[in-house]
């Protein structure tokens, strides 16, 4: 039973537009919500994070919106670039800083 | 580079041999983690360490266990490895102020014949 969603595997966006990434979780009383961008051969590294009170979190081209009665996160970024292309996990804080992962977006940023 | 190196990067072995990977920290961090990644699933948590000789179960913790006798080292031992355990394996640490994110190492990719 997946507690992070992300139902899209892949996406393919044009250089300069906006790529809109989606997730949507099961569990109500998660209460920190994060971002990873991942190359190939390489760690995650963290890419923006929003805590349960707030809706938004800006961070230069990053921006995550948090809408916790329908259960869904969307990370933005505009514009989108080249250097973007990777792969983009949803993922969820809970206790002991443990962290659940979604499957996982293939962003394409197409020149 | 948040310090964190993982050992080896590359092992290929045989189904039954032990295997142990090691996570080595430079940032002194309490909270270190051990993930594996497989097609579909993003990252699962195997094990996580909450300080010297302080382990518990994650996820996905069968047939794995783990050990940390000293703050900056967690290793993860493959008592009998079987081909199910194929998989690129994370190590992450974290530190114990608020929601600091975690850092991870760069993976360790293992082969099992």
């Amino acid at each position: 039973d997946q507690q992070v969603k992300q139902n899209s595997p892949s996406l393919s966006v044009q250089e300069g537009r906006i790529s809109i990434l989606n997730c949507d979780y099961t569990n109500s009383m998660f209460d920190y919500f994060l971002w990873y961008k991942k190359y190939p051969a390489e760690g995650p590294t963290f890419l923006i994070s929003i805590s349960s009170i707030k809706d938004k979190n800006e961070d230069g081209r990053f921006t995550v919106f948090l809408n916790k009665s329908a259960k869904h996160l969307s990370l933005h970024i505009v514009p989108s670039q080249p250097g973007d292309s990777a792969v983009y996990f949803c993922v969820i804080s809970g206790s002991a800083r443990q962290l659940t992962f979604g499957s996982g977006t293939q962003l394409t940023v197409l020149p | 580079d948040a310090g964190i190196t993982q050992s080896p990067r590359h092992k290929v072995t045989e189904t039954g041999t032990p295997v142990t990977l090691r996570c080595h920290q430079t940032e002194n961090h309490r909270y270190m983690y051990w993930y594996r990644q497989d097609p579909g699933h993003g990252l699962r948590l195997i094990h996580y360490s909450y300080g010297v000789k302080d382990t518990d179960k994650g996820e996905v913790s069968d047939g794995y266990s783990v050990s940390r006798s000293k703050t900056e080292d967690f290793l993860l031992t493959l008592e009998s490895a079987t081909s199910s355990q194929t998989s690129v394996y994370f190590c992450a640490i974290g530190d114990h102020r608020g929601n600091q994110p975690q850092h991870f190492g760069d993976g360790t990719r293992l082969s099992i014949l």
